[in-house]
């Protein structure tokens, strides 16, 4: 199936430090979705992307669809303590499952 | 708001058991699924289903089964659980994207 290659795996940043992780793909994605798991809990929604090209904001989270469709990147401006999670990307199969990336966690040290 | 509901948090069980993992949702989604989540692996599909009674095989489906009986309930069987199996857990479900979690199951197998 197709593969989703997300980076970095980890991060250890500065409380008010900006963040940056990007996922790529093996094939075309038509979507792409970026998601976070705070600890003990299950992954949520964070930001959905449709489009080629497309930027889409979230508060001080910010998110790309590559040009290619093959790529997408996740920003967080000013990070917070409670930014720490877990961020994993995916994009939607064909075979009408969801394809994971292997996250990147975040430490924010206040 | 979607729920979906994982019956337990943490499971202790032992070789050779076999296990059953509940989810329930409460949004009628025709698709759920179940993911295993291991430290450097993210979200790896095990099974889904499409439909009452429906099932497909995802990415890692041996040592697993699961079933559909109700369109609001998909349960996750280890035939005959193993060490290896120890894993958090997550079910999942949607109509169209995205995907709506549960806050998972953490299992230990021993």
């Amino acid at each position: 199936g197709q593969q989703l290659n997300q980076s970095p795996q980890s991060m250890f940043i500065q409380e008010g430090e900006d963040v940056s992780m990007n996922c790529t793909s093996s094939s075309i994605f038509n979507t792409w979705l970026w998601y976070k798991q705070d600890p003990g809990e299950g992954p949520v929604l964070l930001i959905a992307l449709y489009k080629a090209g497309e930027l889409t904001s979230n508060g001080r989270l910010t998110a790309q669809f590559g040009i290619t469709r093959k790529d997408s990147f996740l920003n967080i401006s000013a990070s917070i303590p409670s930014d720490v999670g877990i961020y994993f990307c995916a994009g939607p199969n064909p075979l009408n499952d969801m394809r994971f990336g292997a996250g990147t966690r975040l430490t924010v040290k206040p | 708001d979607v729920k979906v509901t994982q019956s337990s948090r943490y499971l202790v069980k032992r070789t050779g058991e076999k296990v059953f993992l509940e989810c329930v949702q409460d949004m009628d989604h025709e698709n759920m699924f179940w993911y295993r989540q291991d430290p450097g692996l993210g979200l790896r599909l095990i099974y889904f289903s499409y439909d009452v009674k429906m099932k497909e095989k995802g990415d890692i489906p041996e040592g697993y089964s699961v079933s559909r009986e109700k369109k609001e309930r998909f349960s996750l069987i280890l035939e005959s659980a193993s060490t290896n199996q120890t894993s958090m857990y997550l079910c999942a479900s949607r109509r169209d994207s995205p995907l709506h979690f549960g806050n998972g199951t953490r299992l230990t197998v021993t």
